[in-house]
């Protein structure tokens, strides 16, 4: 199976700052069959990238994916107060798909 | 809108078994797998298989075979998990979700997401 490690496990920042969460697997995800979810205490998780980069439907453009092969990333341009969560990847390029531990991103 | 509805909060004894329903609306729902995943308090996520609501096929992960069966009723657009011969570190919240492909052409990304059912074994 693929395993995925995020880094780091928790980021603090400060509202209007810009998040770089990464997602690195042991080995090739293949097409780049990476997606990133969002979720808040309480609540299922949401998708928000898809295939790396594709951000899914009504997702506000501040979030970005990027990366192939084993490197990915997620930027959030500029935090909103909403955006504070944990976020999980996952690759689905082979079979079981596979989830990282996630990143809390906390408020500094 | 797409929406999953799952069924309430279980508690069960080790070795029981539980059965979780997740009803779907707003879309053609034999046009999209349904996935099962699941997360321990406190922990990460844990894909368990997905069924064809079309076909009735399923896959479960490797360390799920032999204890985990997922099935649908079309008539009612509903898909089932069952989990047997509980124990203690089946205690999660299981979800279902959408796959974010067709029937046609899956993709294995989870697009829509249930609220949720908690359940809990305990002696």
């Amino acid at each position: 199976d693929i395993v995925l490690t995020q880094s780091p496990g928790t980021l603090s920042l400060s509202p209007g700052e810009r998040a770089t969460l990464s997602c690195r697997a042991s080995q090739s995800v293949s097409s780049s069959y990476l997606a990133w979810y969002q979720q808040k205490p309480g609540q299922a998780p949401r998708l928000l990238i898809y295939v790396a980069s594709s951000r899914a439907t009504g997702i506000p453009d501040r979030f970005s994916g990027s990366g192939s092969g084993t490197d990915f990333t997620l930027t959030i341009s500029r935090l909103e107060p909403e955006d504070f969560a944990v976020y999980y990847c996952q690759q689905y390029g082979s079979s079981p798909g596979t989830f990282g531990q996630g990143t809390k991103l906390e408020i500094k | 809108q797409v929406q999953l509805l799952q069924s309430g909060a279980e508690v069960k004894k080790p070795g029981a078994s539980v059965r979780v329903s997740c009803k779907a609306s707003g879309y053609t729902f034999t046009g999209y797998y349904i996935h099962w995943v699941r997360q321990a308090p406190g922990q990460g996520l844990e894909w368990m298989g997905w069924i064809n609501p079309n076909s009735g096929a399923t896959n479960y992960a490797q360390n799920f075979q032999g204890w985990v069966t997922m099935t649908r009723d079309t008539s009612i657009s509903t898909a089932y998990m069952e989990l047997s011969r509980l124990r203690s570190d089946d205690t999660a919240v299981y979800y279902c979700a959408t796959d974010g492909g067709s029937v046609a052409a899956p993709k294995y990304f989870f697009d829509f997401w249930g609220q949720g059912t908690l359940v809990t074994v305990s002696s």
